[in-house]
């Protein structure tokens, strides 16, 4: 039983491309994030949505928007993909603010 | 807005005792969790503070003193399997998590 899902795992594209990277939770969390974690394995967090309601919006650039349709999914798009966007993202989930789960991450490679 | 500083590498022997320190400076403090990321895998929850003391949890133990802006997470009795990197992660009033770069466990036989 998968708790936190992502796809796809890896994503393989060129420059100025879009995509989009999917993540859902089965734990009945109320509380998702992603985060990306860049070559030096820093971890950062990039947006949080409570209850379909975004909460966290981090300096991240226009280009990613963050999408959740309902309080299970947190779909992730960039548009005009970068070489900087290189990196792998993770999607997790919590309840009430408190321990993370995070899905297996999506590695993007952009070239 | 946070800065946490932890330890880049620490090499034990298994069978052995580690601590990993973090300090940190924040606004608002309101939390400090510590999560095991093996590499090419997703980090993990190990434990979380928020008052004062120790926290033990079987071979894992992690300590806070928010006077000194400062945690440290225990590592017992070393296995192989506990090589990872150990991300030390501060909440703050707004509920954001912040991570520290990570401090690279290498258990030797």
């Amino acid at each position: 039983d998968t708790a936190v899902s992502q796809t796809p795992k890896y994503l393989v594209t060129q420059m100025g491309n879009d995509k989009s990277i999917k993540c859902e939770q089965n734990l009945g969390h109320d509380t998702m994030y992603w985060y990306k974690q860049d070559s030096k394995k820093f971890l950062k967090i990039m947006f949080s949505y409570n209850n379909k309601e975004l909460i966290i919006n981090e300096t991240v650039p226009n280009r990613f928007s963050p999408k959740s349709p309902d309080k299970a999914h947190l779909n992730l798009h960039i548009n005009s993909l970068e070489l900087g966007d290189s990196a792998v993202y993770f999607c997790a989930s919590s309840q009430d603010y408190y321990e993370q789960y995070f899905g297996p991450g999506t590695r993007l490679t952009v070239t | 807005g946070q800065n946490i500083d932890q330890p880049t590498e620490m090499t034990a022997t298994e069978g052995a005792i580690v601590q990993i320190n973090c300090t940190y400076q924040t606004s608002g403090f309101n939390g400090l969790f510590w999560y095991q990321q093996h590499a090419g895998e997703a980090p993990t929850f190990l434990s979380y503070n928020v008052l004062d003391g120790l926290e033990e949890k079987g071979r894992f133990s992690s300590f806070l003193s928010r006077s000194k802006g400062y945690s440290y997470l225990l590592l017992k009795e070393l296995q192989m399997k506990d090589s990872a990197s150990y991300l030390c992660a501060v909440r703050d009033k707004s509920y954001k998590l912040s991570f520290g770069a990570g401090t690279t466990v290498t258990v030797r036989a």
